[in-house]
């Protein structure tokens, strides 16, 4: 059963970059046909797509974020990450970390628990 | 970028009774469409996928339909653990969020 899990600082300082790793384990991250994502989700608020990266190491990010965000993937390690730099209070939120069915495009069918990163000096 | 448009944003209902979610965009999507169940303090959980497909162990009870812009999520006969935020999410370009819709269970 393949499974998604989060770590990240917890709080991050405004102006600094959170860093997130998503480790999976019941599958190989560069495996033929593995894409994977981050999506966040602000307290109390709707659901926001960061981006995503396939198992060539393609990635696309959102508009909104595009200047700031890095993800990549670590094979030795089965992992990817995201790098969000110059953060706000704005950038609080809980982060997850997700599995594209098909393509880099694809719908998203597992999610890890998500972990809440907040921005805070 | 595509922007989502869910309605109603709450919905009230009792249990045995049938709910209808609508979702718009602001272009076509044919049918890529997601639909997905949160409830507090837990990750989405994908209910469909291009609009109408139910995803595997997901209870017969939800149906989408819908393509183009305009496309609906049906919750047959609540149930108490039905409570939740469903959100739509279209990936035809990239991938964008209504703003979800809450639903009480009375």
């Amino acid at each position: 059963q393949l499974q998604l899990q989060e770590s990240g600082p917890g709080l991050v300082k405004p102006s600094e970059t959170l860093s997130l790793s998503c480790a999976v384990s019941g599958a190989s991250i560069n495996s033929d046909g593995s894409f994977w994502g981050c999506i966040r989700q602000p307290p109390g608020k709707g659901l926001e797509w960061i981006g995503s990266i396939s198992y060539t190491g393609n990635s696309y990010y959102t508009s909104s974020l595009k200047s700031r965000v890095t993800i990549s993937v670590d094979t030795s390690k089965n992992q990817f990450s995201l790098k969000l730099s110059s953060v706000t209070a704005a950038d609080t939120a809980v982060y997850f970390c997700v599995r594209h069915r098909g393509s880099v495009f694809g719908v998203v069918d597992y999610w890890g628990l998500g972990t809440l990163v907040t921005v805070s000096s | 970028d595509i922007q989502m448009t869910q309605s109603p944003s709450t919905l009230s209902a009792s249990v045995g009774d049938r709910v209808t979610i609508t979702c718009r965009a602001n272009q076509t999507l044919s049918t890529w469409l997601a639909w997905y169940q949160q409830i507090p303090g837990r990750a989405p959980k994908l209910l469909l996928y291009k609009a109408s497909n139910l995803e595997s162990g997901v209870s017969s009870r939800f149906s989408g339909s819908g393509s183009g812009a305009e496309f609906t999520l049906t919750i047959n006969n609540l149930q108490p653990d039905d409570s939740a935020t469903y959100y739509c999410q279209q990936y035809h370009s990239y991938f964008s969020f209504g703003q979800g819709t809450k639903l009480e269970i009375k």
